[in-house]
C-alpha cells in the first residue's frame, strides 16, 4: 500500500516564524499536492507538482511556498506564518497519467498563535 | 471546470442503504468521477471511481446515467462506523485537471444506531 507521511500531527508555532511541513511518499509517485481544509470550507489546493523541481499554484498559494528537490519529498514553507494560516494542511500523491487515487496523508494541524 | 454540487449532509439508520447524489453539469468527455471518504482527523481516502453506467466494489457501488451529469454513491446496509463526510470528484485521464480538482464541502453522513 502506498504510504504518504506527514513529518508532524501536530504543530504550534508564533506568528512571524518560518514554517515548514514535509510530506513523503514511497511509491515513486510523480504529482504531489498540498491542501489545507478548514471547517465548513472542504479542501483548498494550495500548491502542486507534476515533478521535481515543478511546481504549480493551487486557488490558494498567498503566503505559501513549495520546494520538490526529490521525486519522494514535497515541503510546504510558511515564510512568516499568520494566525489565518492555523488549519488542518494535508498532503497527497498521485502518479502521473492523472486522475486516479489520491494517496492522502493525516495531515499537520496547525496552530499559529 | 468541472465543479460539483452535493448535500450538506445526511442522515440515517444503521442497516439502511444510503445514496448520496453528486451534481456535475459542466462535466468534460475525458473526465472520471471518483468517491472519497473522510474520518475526522485523517485525510480522505479513495472509495470508488467510474467513467458511466456502474461500477461496483467491496465498499460501495457507483451509478451514472447515460449523460453523465450526476453519479450517486450507494453505500449498502451502513454501520456507525460509515460515518463520515463523503466527497464526490471530477477529473480527466490525462493529468490535465490535476491543479483543478475541486473537493468541495463533502457531504456529511451521520449513522445513527
Amino acid at each position: 500500500d502506498v504510504k504518504v507521511t506527514q513529518s508532524s500531527r501536530y504543530l504550534v508555532k508564533r506568528t512571524g516564524e518560518k514554517v515548514f511541513l514535509e510530506c513523503v511518499q514511497d511509491m515513486d509517485h510523480e504529482n504531489m499536492f498540498w491542501y489545507r481544509q478548514d471547517p465548513g470550507l472542504g479542501l483548498r489546493l494550495i500548491y502542486f507538482s507534476y515533478d521535481v523541481k515543478m511546481k504549480e499554484k493551487g486557488d490558494i498559494p498567498e503566503g505559501y511556498s513549495v520546494s520538490r528537490e526529490k521525486k519522494e519529498r514535497f515541503s510546504l514553507i510558511l515564510e512568516s506564518a499568520s494566525t489565518n494560516q492555523t488549519s488542518m494542511y494535508l498532503c497527497a500523491s498521485t502518479p502521473a497519467g492523472g486522475v486516479e487515487k489520491l494517496f492522502f496523508g493525516s495531515g499537520t494541524q496547525l496552530s499559529v498563535l | 471546470l468541472a465543479k460539483t454540487t452535493q448535500p450538506v449532509s445526511m442522515d440515517s439508520y444503521e442497516g439502511q442503504e444510503v445514496n448520496i447524489t453528486c451534481s456535475h453539469n459542466n462535466i468534460a468527455t475525458n473526465d472520471y468521477i471518483t468517491w472519497y471518504q473522510q474520518f475526522p482527523s485523517q485525510g480522505p481516502r479513495f472509495i470508488i471511481q467510474g467513467y458511466k453506467t456502474k461500477v461496483t466494489n467491496e465498499v460501495a457501488s457507483l451509478f451514472i446515467p447515460a449523460d453523465r451529469k450526476s453519479s450517486t454513491l450507494s453505500l449498502p446496509r451502513v454501520s456507525l462506523s460509515d460515518t463520515a463526510v463523503y466527497y464526490c470528484l471530477v477529473g480527466d485521464d490525462r493529468g490535465s485537471t490535476l491543479g483543478r480538482l475541486y473537493f468541495g464541502r463533502g457531504t456529511q453522513l451521520t449513522v445513527w444506531p
